[in-house]
């Protein structure tokens, strides 16, 4: 089956760095995209990996290691507009999406 | 109209009650998707359409009935509601289904369903 593996919940503190983990398991593997959704909203689109190595975009940098079926989510400077969760998301190989639970980051002053 | 937008925003409903959630988009993708989030569960998508004209079974869609008669909209049809299908419901689109960065997925505000 495909599976899509990410913590529940995470706790930070303003300013600090936090690494957010995602394994997946799919039926191939046509990328892997990172989405914010603060509560009671829409997902939006935040990264994408489609090859192994560190994609950065200002606080935020995404990493992919496709051998080990592995990324993160890498946000640095903490915010409290931060605090939301994020999903990953991998592109199977019929290009759908196949999506994790989500982590629920938490930022404390 | 920018983006996606979807209505009702929020809806409860009687369990047997027919029930349709509309989706427009004004971005000309040719990609819509249906997807419902369930708490503690990722994303599940229901029905998608990679052009007009056409539509797929996505991991879920048992009770649920999709048409995509234009590029813009994509309703979303429960025939018969029940209980199990209280969700949010997000409706999104991309331009295009196949792979790469610039297919990342535009998603609608949500209608939250509730079933009773």
């Amino acid at each position: 089956g495909q599976n899509i593996d990410q913590p529940t919940e995470m706790t930070a503190t303003e300013g600090a760095i936090v690494q957010i983990n995602c394994t997946y398991q799919t039926s191939g593997f046509n990328g892997l995209f990172w989405y914010q959704q603060h509560a009671g909203e829409a997902p939006t689109f935040l990264s994408y990996n489609v090859l192994d190595g560190l994609e950065e975009k200002g606080r935020f940098s995404s990493f992919l290691s496709r051998s080990k079926g592995y990324s993160y989510l890498l946000l640095k400077e903490l915010q409290m507009k931060d605090s939301a969760s994020y999903l990953c998301a991998v592109s199977d190989s019929n290009y759908q999406l196949i999506w994790g639970a989500g982590t629920k980051l938490i930022i404390k002053p | 109209i920018a983006g996606i937008t979807q209505a009702p925003t929020s809806q409860i409903l009687a369990a047997g009650r027919r029930m349709t959630l509309r989706c427009t988009q004004d971005m000309r993708h040719n990609a819509m998707y249906w997807y419902r989030q369930d708490l503690g569960l990722g994303l599940r998508l229901i029905h998608y359409s990679n052009t007009a004209g056409t539509t797929g079974k996505g991991e879920v869609p048992d009770g649920y009935s999709v048409s995509r008669a234009n590029t813009d909209d994509f309703p979303l049809t429960l025939a018969s509601a029940v209980p199990s299908q209280t969700s949010v419901y997000f409706c999104a689109s991309s331009d295009s289904a196949g792979g790469g960065s610039y297919n990342e997925q535009f998603f609608g505000p949500g209608t939250r369903l509730t079933v009773l």
